[in-house]
C-alpha cells in the first residue's frame, strides 16, 4: 500500500544553516506530494505541494522537488530561522484515494 | 471567528468512561476528518465525512464513533476509553474531496489522557 517515510528527528541547526529533511514514498500510480508544518501548540498547515513528477513546490523559502525516479520529495531551505522550529510532515495523496497519508513527522529545532 | 475549533484543548478521563471531542468549522466545508497523532506513528486517520449524514472509517476506527448531523460539526466519541487512546486528536476540514485542489485545514488539537 501507499506509505511515506521521513528521516527521524530531531534535526538541530543553527540559524542561517542549510536544511534538508528527507522524505521518500511508496505508492501506486502517480500520487500528489505535500509538506505540512506544525508549529508548537497548533494544528498542521499546508506548507507546499507538488502534483506531478519534476514539479517543485515552494513557500516561505522552503522548496521540494517531486522526484519520481528516486520516489523522493525532500524538503530544503537555504537559511533557516528560529521561527522555522516546528514539526514537518511529509504526506501523499494517492491516485486511488483522496485521503492523505502522513509520515511520522520530523522535528526541527533552530537555535540562534 | 472563522475557522475550525476543537474543544476541549485538554481532557483527562478514566478508563471505561465515554468522552466526546468536539469539532466545529465555519467554512461550510463538505469534508471533515479526525486524526490521532502519536509518537512514532505520525497522523492516522480515524474517521472522515464527505457531507452531513455521510461518514466512513479511516485507518484506525476501532473504539470510536462519529456523527455528522450538521455540516459544521463533527464530534468524535470514545465509547469506553482505553489507555491506548491517550493521544492528541486533530480535526480537519477541506472544501473538496481531492486534496490536490483543496488543502486540509486543521484545528489546534485536543490532548486526551486516559488514566
Amino acid at each position: 500500500g501507499n506509505s511515506v517515510t521521513q528521516m527521524e528527528g530531531p534535526v538541530t541547526l543553527s540559524e542561517e544553516a542549510f536544511l534538508t529533511i528527507n522524505c521518500t514514498y511508496t505508492a501506486t500510480g502517480y500520487p500528489s506530494l505535500f509538506w505540512y508544518v506544525q508549529y508548537p501548540g497548533e494544528g498542521l498547515q499546508l506548507l507546499l505541494k507538488a502534483t506531478k513528477a519534476d514539479d517543485k513546490g515552494s513557500n516561505k523559502g522552503f522548496e521540494a522537488t517531486y522526484r519520481k525516479e528516486t520516489t523522493s520529495f525532500h524538503l530544503e531551505k537555504g537559511s533557516v530561522q528560529v521561527s522555522d522550529s516546528a514539526v514537518y510532515f511529509c504526506a501523499l495523496s494517492g491516485s486511488n484515494t483522496d485521503k492523505l497519508i502522513f509520515g511520522t513527522g520530523t522535528r526541527l529545532q533552530v537555535f540562534p | 471567528d472563522a475557522g475550525i475549533t476543537q474543544s476541549p484543548r485538554y481532557k483527562i478521563t478514566e478508563t471505561g468512561r465515554q468522552v466526546t471531542l468536539m469539532c466545529h468549522q465555519t467554512w461550510s466545508h463538505s469534508y471533515m476528518f479526525w486524526y490521532r497523532q502519536d509518537l512514532g506513528h505520525g497522523l492516522r486517520l480515524i474517521y472522515y465525512s464527505a457531507a452531513a449524514d455521510i461518514t466512513d472509517k479511516g485507518e484506525v476506527p476501532d473504539g470510536y464513533v462519529v456523527s455528522r448531523s450538521k455540516t459544521e460539526n463533527f464530534p468524535l466519541t470514545l465509547e469506553s476509553a482505553t489507555r491506548s487512546q491517550t493521544s492528541v486528536y486533530f480535526c480537519a476540514s477541506s472544501r473538496q474531496a481531492s486534496t490536490n485542489n483543496s488543502p486540509l485545514h486543521f484545528g489546534n488539537g485536543t490532548r486526551l489522557t486516559v488514566t
